[in-house]
Parts: structure tokens; sequence; C-alpha cells
């Protein structure tokens, strides 16, 4: 199984909006609707930002959201804020029994 | 809440065998898989496997020659072996929960930072 492919970085304006695309193959992204996102700051673990594709867990803005067409997901973030510079990995089921990650992307906030 | 707490040494030597635990607490340990995901130094996440809590297993195709995950439901741990290690799985290793039905990494743990010296 390859990572999935991620933008090495992407930038925005405060207030504006931003997406992330992350693509996959037909046998991860494309063949489950299992893409999570996660927002990682510097030296700090992983947080779970969405699920399920389009699934936001408690305590997420729902300034994030999820979407998914064909073998490629991808995170919009509206509103942009400067906390929302991180980096951000999406993730994928590759089979029944294995995941699969992206290779991350730096967000900056202009 | 589900908290997780990596620990185990953070040098090995090349062609050695890595060993980490992860601790559990604040939660059960039960209808959880549990996971070891590692990123080297400036890269992405590459996850290595997991066990579910009645003990079997799951590894990354890539890793699987070398990898052994193995639990202790009585003291809520659980542990990676990865062998023969090189420079190359040098990274900050951390242990991630996901409950069973669910398809997302839900908890995390703060990671440990595991450098393979030559």
């Amino acid at each position: 199984q390859s990572a999935l492919t991620q933008p090495a970085s992407v930038s925005g304006s405060p207030g504006q909006s931003i997406t992330i695309s992350c693509t996959g193959t037909s046998s991860d992204v494309g063949s489950y609707n299992f893409v999570s996102w996660y927002q990682q700051y510097p030296g700090k673990a992983p947080k779970l930002m969405i699920y399920e594709v389009t699934k936001r867990p408690s305590g997420v803005s729902n300034r994030f959201s999820g979407s998914k067409s064909g073998n490629t997901a991808s995170l919009t973030i509206s509103g942009l804020q400067a906390e929302d510079e991180a980096d951000y990995y999406c993730c994928s089921s590759a089979s029944s029994t294995s995941w699969v990650f992206g290779g991350g992307t730096k967000l900056t906030v202009l | 809440q589900v908290q997780l707490q990596e620990s185990g040494p953070g040098l090995v030597k090349s062609s050695e065998t890595l060993s980490l635990t992860c601790t559990v607490s604040g939660g059960s340990i039960s209808s959880y898989y549990w996971s070891w995901i590692r990123q080297p130094p400036g890269k992405g996440l590459e996850w290595i496997g997991d066990i579910y809590y009645s003990g079997s297993t799951n590894y990354n195709p890539s890793l699987k020659s070398r990898v052994t995950i193995s639990g202790d439901t009585s003291k809520k741990q659980f542990s990676l072996k990865l062998s023969s290690v090189t420079a190359a799985d040098t990274a900050v290793y951390y242990c991630g929960s996901q409950h069973s039905g669910s398809y997302m990494f839900d908890y995390w743990g703060q990671g440990t930072l595991v450098t393979v010296s030559s």
C-alpha cells in the first residue's frame, strides 16, 4: 500500500477558505467511506478533525468539513484563522485490516 | 477519557530490536483496536499495525516481517517489537486507539522519539 497523495503545502488569508486534497486509489479511498483527517501542531500528537469522510467529532469547529469524490477526499477549512496553521494528514482504510496515511500538508495562514 | 502513554528506550542500536509499551488509562481496554503509528522526523505518518483487545493482530504489509504487537489486558498495556532496525526506523512512535465499529484514531499518546544509532 502506498501513501495517499496530498499537496505539500497550502496557504490562505484569514477569513478565506482552503481545501486540501487527498488522492488514493480504488483500493483505499475509492473503496471505503472511512477517510479521516488529523491536525498536528509541531511536536504534538495528531488530533482527529473529521472521520468517515464527513463527520466531525464533538468539539471540532464546524469550519472544518470533509468530502469525497471517487479516489479523492478533501478537507475544507472555512473562515480561516491563525490557529488553523498546522500540518494536516488524511487517512483511509486500505483493506478491512489496514490503514494508510497521506504524506501531510502544511497549512500556512498568511 | 482514554489516555495513552508510550514508554521505552529512546536509543536503539542498528540491527537490534526496538521495544515500546503503551499504557492505557481512563477507560476500558475492551472493544478497542490499539495501534502503533510512527512519524520519521519531518515526514508523514505511517500505520504500523494494531491489536484487538481479544488478541488478534493486523500489520502493515511493508513492515509485517519485522513487527510483533502483543497485549496484556490485565495491565492495560500493549507492546511493539520491531526487529532488525536501521536508521530508517528512527521516528516518533505513537500509540493510538480505534473503537471497534468506528473508523478513526480517536485517542493518541504523546509520542516517543526512538533514534536508531549505528
